[in-house]
């Protein structure tokens, strides 16, 4: 069982190169999210979904946009890197069944420099 | 404006002593609460959460405190491993679920031998 697995694990862009990371679970899992965590930060939401072609905003979602096609991936875009984006960014699922579904499953990262 | 807060960066404790993780929050709204592990290049780990119905929740080794009034939650660990230095992110829901977690900026627990 894999859980949430993120590719790349690194990435080096340069300043308005784009790119997309992606997110792929296969826990069956309604919901999805996007984190980004910078040095001496905890996680801040990047953007979220609750299923297949619903997503919305969280905290920090200038820059970046995603689409949720299907239950099983998230990709995350940059359309246009600033060095601003340079951060670790983890994706995470869970259930939406009540109780459990406030536990979120994280993956591994995805290390992102923008020079 | 930082809704969840760990004020202690770090926190080095004894081995075999027990370790006290402090979280506090500012928004009513959130009705649960989770403690996230985390090593150096791995994604964080869920270890143990509480309900704003509970003040306590126990699995082994851990238990988490929430004082609703205070608006304040602790994570206790007894006895302390060295497996357990890690990171330590305190967590918070709405309720809702969907809508992703607000998280403090971690407690960097070290145990000593």
């Amino acid at each position: 069982n894999a859980g949430v697995t993120q590719t790349p694990k690194f990435q080096v862009l340069k300043t308005g190169q784009s790119m997309t990371l992606q997110c792929a679970q296969d826990m069956n899992h309604e919901y999805m999210s996007w984190y980004r965590q910078d040095p001496g930060m905890g996680l801040r939401l990047i953007h979220y979904s609750v299923g297949a072609g619903i997503t919305d905003q969280g905290e920090v979602p200038n820059g970046y946009n995603v689409s949720r096609s299907t239950t099983e991936d998230f990709p995350l875009r940059l359309l246009s890197a600033a060095p601003s984006q340079t951060s670790v960014y983890f994706c995470a699922s869970s259930y939406s069944t009540r109780g459990a579904k406030n536990i979120q499953y994280f993956g591994a990262g995805t290390r992102l420099s923008v020079l | 404006d930082q809704q969840v807060k760990q004020n202690s960066p770090s926190l080095s404790v004894q081995e075999g002593r027990i370790s006290i993780l402090n979280c506090d929050y500012t928004n009513s709204m959130f009705d649960y609460f989770l403690w996230y592990k985390k090593y150096p290049a791995e994604g964080p780990t869920f270890l143990i959460s509480i309900s704003s119905i509970k003040d306590k929740n126990e699995d082994g080794r851990f238990t988490v405190f929430l004082n609703k009034s205070a608006k304040h939650l602790s994570l206790h660990i007894v006895p302390s491993q060295p497996g357990d230095s890690a990171v330590y992110f305190c967590a918070a829901n709405t309720g809702g679920g969907a809508d992703g977690l607000t998280f403090g900026k971690g407690t960097h627990l070290i145990i000593q031998p």
